[in-house]
Parts: C-alpha cells; sequence; structure tokens
C-alpha cells in the first residue's frame, strides 16, 4: 500500500524561484492537507482540502497556493520561494469530509525544502 | 489560543529502560490529545488517543492518561527497544476540522543496545 506520496524528496531553491510539491493518495480520502514543520515549531497547518474541489487556508497560507486537481491529488505551490520558507513539509489524508475526526489523518513521509 | 508544550529532546535510553516523554497543553474545553510517531523515513502515523478526562490511550506497549487536573497527556513504556527510535509527537485536537489539531514540537527518542 502506497498511502500517501510526496514528491520530491528533497529539493534546494533559489530565492525567487518557483516550484510544486506534489501529493498524491491512494486511499479514496476526500480530505487533503499541507502542513510545514521547522525546528523549534510543531507542525502547522497551511491549507487543507476538505473535499474535492475545495480549498481553505489554514494557520500559515501566505506565500503558498494550492490545487485540489482531483480526489487523489493535492499540490502546493510556492510562487517566489523566500528562505522563511526553508521548512520540511507533510501532506496528510484523511477519509472523513466535512467534519473531520482528528485522528484519522494519515501523512506522506515529508519534502525537505531549502531556500537559499 | 490552544497550545501543547512537549519535553525536549533528544532522549537516549538504553533498550529495556522505562521510558517518559512529558505533554502539557492549554486548551479551551475539552480537546482530545494524540500521540503521533513518525519512524525514520516515514510519515506521522497515530499511535494513541484519549479523548476525556482520565482516559488512557494505549498501542505497542505505549501508554499515556489524560489528566485534566494537571493538563498533561505524558507518553510511558516499560521496557523500550530500539525498534521504538523515532519522533513522538503530542497533539490536541476537537472534532471540528484539522485546521484546529495543533502539534508540540515533537521529542526524538533514540534507543540503543
Amino acid at each position: 500500500n502506497a498511502g500517501v506520496t510526496q514528491t520530491p524528496k528533497f529539493q534546494v531553491l533559489k530565492t525567487g524561484q518557483s516550484m510544486t510539491l506534489q501529493c498524491a493518495q491512494d486511499m479514496n480520502h476526500n480530505s487533503m492537507y499541507w502542513y510545514r514543520q521547522d525546528p523549534g515549531m510543531g507542525l502547522r497547518l497551511i491549507y487543507y482540502s476538505a473535499s474535492e474541489g475545495t480549498t481553505d487556508k489554514g494557520e500559515v497560507p501566505n506565500g503558498y497556493n494550492v490545487s485540489r486537481l482531483n480526489k487523489r491529488e493535492f499540490s502546493l505551490r510556492l510562487e517566489s520561494a523566500a528562505p522563511s520558507q526553508t521548512s520540511v513539509y507533510f501532506c496528510a489524508s484523511s477519509p472523513v469530509q466535512g467534519e473531520v475526526v482528528n485522528e484519522k489523518l494519515f501523512f506522506g513521509s515529508g519534502t525537505q525544502l531549502s531556500v537559499l | 489560543g490552544d497550545s501543547v508544550t512537549q519535553m525536549e529532546g533528544p532522549v537516549t535510553l538504553s533498550e529495556e529502560a522505562f521510558l517518559t516523554i512529558n505533554c502539557t497543553y492549554t486548551a479551551t474545553g475539552y480537546p482530545s490529545l494524540f500521540w503521533y510517531v513518525q519512524y525514520p523515513g516515514e510519515g506521522l502515523q497515530l499511535l494513541l488517543k484519549a479523548t476525556k478526562a482520565d482516559d488512557k490511550g494505549s498501542n505497542k506497549g505505549f501508554e499515556a492518561t489524560y489528566r485534566k487536573e494537571t493538563t498533561s497527556f505524558h507518553l510511558e513504556k516499560g521496557s523500550v527497544q530500539v525498534s521504538d527510535s523515532a519522533v513522538y509527537f503530542c497533539a490536541l485536537g476537537g472534532t471540528g476540522t484539522a485546521s484546529k489539531l495543533t502539534f508540540g514540537t515533537g521529542t526524538r527518542l533514540q534507543v540503543t543496545l
């Protein structure tokens, strides 16, 4: 079972460059999420998609855009990368639509992004 | 706002030692509490949970008790194994969307022979 797959696993960007982090799940889950993890801080929610065709801002959405391409895929785009976006990014999915039972989050293995 | 405080790591233990990872929280109302674990090279996965005061969550020999009076949810295991080496995250959340799931900073556990 692949579960939640994130690509790439590692990426180095220069300030101002753009890139898209890809996430796909094969569990037919309704909801998908993007988190970032920074040293000394917990995971913080960037954006989420409660169902196909909808997206909403989380705690730290500035500098990011997302696309829920279909039920399987949820991408995160950095239009103009900044050093403050150096972080580890996690994608997650959940089978519950709308009101989410928090414990049913399934995470990918993360993307380590460095912006120079 | 809601917050979770975990003990700083890394925690280094010998195999078969007793483990405690402290977690305290600040929240309004009565949140659910969780421990997630991240093994090397993998994503986070739910380890255990407790949904109300005095509940004890348990899984794979790990336990944590929801203590409302001390606002704590400490993770314990009586005898750790090398395979328990991972990063452990305490988290709190309600019954709403995942935007209300608040994570601690994570505690790295290293178990040696």
